[in-house]
């Protein structure tokens, strides 16, 4: 069965510095999301991207967040200067022509 | 912006019994779904429901969609160790829009 897949599994950065986490959706998906999760707590979303432009964002995704969709397969998203408060697991997502949106194992990333 | 709020918080059943969690949300959805997280994985998809009223099982899964599209429950019967983790309700106001996400609902089961 298809899946979306993310790496690292575990980034460790130190404050300021820049992080890229990669996500590679499910082949045939056109809608691409971002959430993350702050240990113990709800899963949030960030970004929605479509047709290759964001389609919505949420107020967590301030300038110091981008995504990327540089080739047909991967999908980025880029933390320019970390803080500690982005220590969580980010999740990447994709969706088809349906509602149903199929969730990848996360990046958990810990920031020093 | 939109709240959901689940109960209960979290529940420690005996293997074998039966679950019962709720969802209720500050406005109307017209997607409702139930995600399973085990601990270090990402959300899994066990129920989408997309009409008011409608009661929709998967296996020992049964959840259905309010009539007033505010609210949700999920059932789960005859429980088994595998079925711990914490399960999260989360609406969706049109396709392809964000999923919002409940606080979750934390399962034990005793063996």
């Amino acid at each position: 069965e298809p899946e979306v897949t993310q790496t690292p599994s575990h980034q460790v950065t130190q404050m300021g510095q820049e992080v890229i986490l990669r996500c590679v959706p499910i082949s045939n998906h056109l809608y691409f999301y971002w959430y993350r999760q702050i240990l113990g707590q709800k899963v949030e979303f960030l970004v929605s991207f479509y047709n290759n432009e964001i389609s919505e964002k949420s107020e967590i995704f301030d300038d110091q967040f981008s995504v990327e969709r540089p080739d047909g397969s991967n999908f980025t998203l880029k933390i320019r200067s970390t803080k500690l408060e982005d220590s969580a697991m980010y999740f990447c997502a994709s969706s088809a022509n349906s509602d149903t949106q199929y969730f990848g194992p996360g990046t958990r990333l810990t920031v020093l | 912006g939109q709240q959901l709020n689940q109960s209960p918080q979290s529940m420690f059943i005996q293997e074998g019994e039966d679950v019962s969690m709720n969802c209720t949300s500050s406005s109307i959805f017209n997607t409702w779904l139930w995600y399973k997280q085990d601990p270090g994985e990402g959300p899994v998809l066990l129920i989408a429901l997309y009409k008011a009223g409608e009661l929709t099982s998967n296996g020992r899964l049964t959840a259905q969609f309010g009539i007033t599209r505010k609210d949700s429950f999920l059932n789960i019967s005859a429980s088994i160790p595998s079925d711990v983790g914490i399960y999260f309700c989360a609406g969706q106001e049109t396709s392809y829009d964000k999923v919002i996400f409940g606080p979750g609902t934390s399962l034990s089961v005793i063996p």
